[in-house]
């Protein structure tokens, strides 16, 4: 059980070029979603999903495509890369149910480190 | 608008005392609020987590208290310990099978220091 896996761990652009970050888990989770963590600020959400077939943007969801056609794997698609999109981004997914009342955490990966030159 | 604020950038505490890290939130839709705790170069891991129908609850170490007529939360580790030195976000989210479920708002982090 490997949980939420991302790749690259790290990978440098090019201002204007285009990638795929790489998410999937293996928890059968219908939620998933993609962050962008920046100094002072947190982790922002850039796109989620609630699953296969359904996204929907975040807060930070300019110059990022995302589409979910399995309940795996989420790409988070980087259309024309920006010095402004360096940052470190987290791939999470957790359980959509509603448990006794409670909701359920989600689970990240370690992230990619992203550079935009 | 930042919906989730951790006014504290850093705290630092004596092993084996008491650290309380705190985080206010301002949106009165979050239903359910959460803890995580980051160490470089991984990802955040849960740590403890909270429904707006309860205002306390504990898990070994670690309690988290709820406020929601203040619209404040925090979370108290009991005795701090060196491995506990981590970057702490609070989190905050909907109820469940709503429109805003699985998005998680988090608040900026706070650095714990635990010294030996």
């Amino acid at each position: 059980n490997a949980g939420v896996t991302q790749t690259p761990k790290f990978q440098v652009l090019k201002t204007g070029q285009s990638m795929t970050l790489q998410c999937a888990q293996d928890m059968n989770h219908e939620y998933m979603s993609w962050y962008r963590q920046d100094p002072g600020m947190g982790l922002r959400l850039i796109h989620y999903s609630v699953g296969a077939g359904i996204t929907d943007q975040g807060e930070v969801p300019n110059g990022y495509n995302v589409s979910r056609s399995t309940t795996e794997d989420f790409p988070l698609r980087l259309l024309s890369a920006a010095p402004s999109q360096t940052s470190v981004y987290f791939c999470a997914s957790s359980w959509g149910g509603w448990a006794g009342g409670l909701n359920t955490e989600a689970f990240f990966g370690q992230g990619t480190r992203l550079t935009v030159v | 608008d930042q919906q989730v604020k951790q006014n504290s950038p850093s705290l630092s505490v004596q092993e084996g005392r008491i650290s309380i890290l705190n985080c206010d939130y301002t949106n009165s839709m979050f239903d359910y609020f959460l803890w995580y705790k980051k160490y470089p170069a991984e990802g955040p891991t849960f740590l403890i987590s909270i429904s707006s129908i309860k205002d306390k609850n504990e898990d070994g170490r670690f309690t988290v208290f709820l406020n929601k007529s203040a619209k404040h939360l925090s979370l108290h580790i009991v005795p701090s310990q060196p491995g506990d030195s981590a970057v702490y976000f609070c989190a905050a989210s909907g109820e469940a099978g709503g429109t805003s479920y699985g998005k998680l708002t988090f608040g900026q982090g706070t650095i714990l220091t635990v010294h030996p």
